[in-house]
């Protein structure tokens, strides 16, 4: 029930091109959906959030779709720069805790 | 977005001895810390939850005598880990909420090496 389960495990995407990360849930108790990047042997850095009201939610190149019927959400990067390739968490809030994917590794090849 | 700190950044101790580790939120009060651990390619783990002025919530399988958290002030939390094992080599992180809970802000992390 608390699990958030995300997809792909690595992805290799090209220089301008689109990385597209998706994560589901079971639990409907979650409100707060947010997604982290993390560099290697630093702390993950909050990126952009949505919460089940909304569908889609738009900060610069990341966007965030959300699919509450479906209980699925994405992180797409658009126009990916090698500067992206790092490892993308999704989470899920509910109560007082955060629940975390498994995590995606992005390589943006230049 | 608010800044957490940790200290030290990396630690390398013997087999046997005990290691602090402290979080602190720099520009943010803190009722609330949390302390998650990461192994290598893995996603993060909460170990506990630390409240400021009572005890630790632990998750379940995490030994609370072996992980002691102390959350001293509003914007200190300390993770002691005592009597340290090779097993318990690992990036500990801590996280803090700012504004809502929901929005918790990162600490660097420390690396942490037991010979």
């Amino acid at each position: 029930q608390q699990q958030v389960k995300q997809s792909p495990q690595s992805l290799i995407v090209q220089k301008g091109g689109i990385s597209i990360i998706n994560c589901a849930y079971e639990n409907t108790a979650f409100d707060y959906f947010p997604w982290y990047q993390q560099f290697p042997g630093k702390g993950p850095a909050l990126l952009i959030a949505i919460r089940p009201d909304v569908s889609e939610k738009k900060e610069g190149r990341f966007t965030i779709s959300f699919n509450k019927s479906a209980k699925q959400f994405s992180l797409h990067i658009m126009d990916s720069q090698p500067g992206d390739s790092a490892t993308y968490f999704c989470a899920a809030f509910s109560g007082s805790r955060l629940t975390f994917g498994e995590g995606t590794q992005l390589t943006v090849n230049p | 977005g608010a800044v957490v700190s940790q200290h030290p950044s990396w630690v390398i101790c013997k087999s046997g001895t005990s290691v602090k580790i402290e979080c602190r939120s720099l520009d943010f009060q803190a009722t609330t810390m949390f302390w998650y651990r990461q192994f290598p390619k893995q996603s993060l783990m909460l170990m506990a939850t630390s409240n400021e002025g009572s005890k630790a919530t632990y998750e379940q399988g995490v030994e609370k005598d072996k992980f002691l958290i102390n959350h001293a002030s509003l914007t200190l939390s300390t993770l002691t880990v005592t009597s340290a094992h090779p097993e318990d080599s690992s990036f500990y992180i801590c996280s803090a909420p700012q504004g809502t809970q929901e929005t918790q802000y990162f600490g660097p992390g420390t690396r942490l090496l037991v010979l």
